[in-house]
């Protein structure tokens, strides 16, 4: 057990519905990343906040949103969704930023658009 | 463009029989490199970091290696535990971005 929780497990919705994902960091953790990752696709670095803020963007559609509240717990909002958005998506937090720190990894959200 | 390519994708192996994993960056600075174990349906587990050329580290079966342009995941005397897929992932040296690149990983397989 890495101690980042995510939920739900699993989601399942249909094409045009708007969806979100939580988060809960390790304890201490100040950074956290999110993650997609699809069989074609590998595993796909979404955005990074650390301590409330964006830190990092990486191939997010404008679609998918994000924000880390005070309490350091994460969301992430993916709208108008479609078949193709069907995938793991990983949430992982690290104890800062910056300096190769490790990420220790949530279990998922398997999101399934029908 | 950067990027991070594993091989083999996938590696079948007798139980006992030590190989090795490569993983080969091209990024424009080495932040840190980074190996981990995913079980299917599961979340990476992390094994390793590694942040200058000629570092070593081990856990158990497992020992990785670094050298400028790539990385080794050597296993040795592997038990059918440690089947599994191995992701190795890379942060670049930029002033704020903390981006990870994830290569697409070697699906490990050890017969029994």
């Amino acid at each position: 057990d890495s101690g980042v929780t995510q939920t739900p497990k699993h989601l399942i919705t249909a094409t045009g519905q708007r969806v979100t994902l939580r988060c809960s960091p390790r304890s201490g953790d100040l950074s956290v990343y999110w993650y997609q990752q699809s069989l074609d696709q590998g595993l796909q670095f979404l955005i990074q906040y650390y301590n409330g803020e964006e830190r990092a963007k990486g191939n997010i559609l404008e679609r998918f949103s994000a924000q880390q509240f005070p309490d350091l717990h994460s969301e992430l909002n993916l709208s108008s969704l479609e078949l193709g958005d069907s995938a793991l998506y990983f949430c992982a937090s690290s104890v800062a930023a910056g300096q190769g720190y490790e990420q220790y990894f949530g279990p998922g959200t398997r999101l399934t658009v029908t | 463009e950067d990027q991070v390519t594993q091989s083999p994708e996938a590696l079948r192996l007798q139980e006992g029989e030590s190989s090795s994993l490569n993983c080969s960056y091209t990024v424009s600075g080495l932040r840190g490199l980074f190996w981990y174990r995913q079980d299917p349906g599961k979340g990476p587990e992390f094994l390793f970091t590694l942040y200058s050329a000629g570092e070593e580290k081990e856990k158990e079966r497992l020992k990785a290696t670094l050298t400028k342009k790539e990385s080794f995941l050597h296993i040795t005397a592997p038990k059918p535990e440690d089947s599994a897929t191995y992701l190795c992932a890379v942060q670049e040296q930029r002033n704020r971005d903390d981006k990870i690149i994830f290569g697409k990983g070697t699906r490990l397989h050890i017969l029994p």
